[in-house]
């Protein structure tokens, strides 16, 4: 049972938009701890896709977005390519776990 | 370039211990955390614990207190984890990472070290 809170799968199309939520609680993402996002392609570890909420490192396409509100967040993707087949997870700190890391159950993303 | 370059593949009886050590060069560590986050076959990614090797401050998830230790050597920029008391279930790959200890982001990885444990 992961602390923060992810879809199993979403699935879209070439081309189209998708968006996965994070849902986390009053002690994470609601104690305003940044939420950042990964992609992790098989047998190759994490990389940071968003940091900070909504900030892409250099190199991430502009198509990668995320957002914040309350308790929950948000990794968006548009005009979706093959390549983006992959796992996301988001990642935030808790306040009830003493400042420990907590992540999403992770999000596996499916290019029809 | 920051890299992060970890040990090798471990197998491990039951009930022992194992040590995984992450090399970093290039970049800047003086204000960066080293994380340890495990992901099980199969499985999600799962936070570990992280040091700051500068100041030599570790904390840990509370799942793993009193099993795994961190530890840094800051004049060679290496971070060591050392989980106690194996199990099977703790048959996982291994990653480090680095990380910001303001704002917590985790921008570089190791190439992870698969920990397989086994009878």
């Amino acid at each position: 049972q992961s602390v923060l809170t992810q879809p199993p799968s979403v699935s879209g199309a070439p081309g189209q938009r998708v968006t996965i939520s994070c849902t986390g609680s009053s002690s994470n993402i609601g104690a305003a701890y940044d939420v950042h996002w990964y992609q992790q392609l098989p047998g190759t570890p994490p990389k940071l896709l968003i940091y900070g909420n909504n900030n892409r490192p250099s190199g991430v396409p502009d198509r990668f977005s995320g957002s914040k509100s309350g308790t929950s967040a948000s990794l968006a993707i548009t005009g979706l390519q093959a390549e983006d087949e992959a796992d996301y997870y988001c990642q935030s700190y808790d306040s009830s776990l003493r400042g420990s890391g907590v992540f999403g159950g992770g999000t596996k993303l499916t290019v029809l | 370039q920051v890299q992060l370059v970890q040990s090798g593949a471990e197998m491990k009886k039951p009930g022992s211990s194992v040590k995984v050590s992450c090399k970093a060069s290039g970049g800047t560590f003086s204000s960066y955390a080293i994380s340890w986050v495990r992901q099980a076959p199969g499985q999600g990614l799962e936070w570990m614990g992280r040091i700051i090797p500068m100041l030599g401050v570790a904390n840990f998830a509370q799942k793993f207190q009193g099993r795994v230790t961190i530890t840094a050597d800051k004049s060679t920029i290496t971070a060591y984890m050392e989980l106690s008391s194996l199990r099977s279930e703790d048959t996982a790959v291994y990653y480090c990472a680095r990380g910001s200890h303001i704002t917590g982001e985790l921008d570089y990885w190791g190439q992870g070290t698969l920990v397989t444990v086994s009878s």
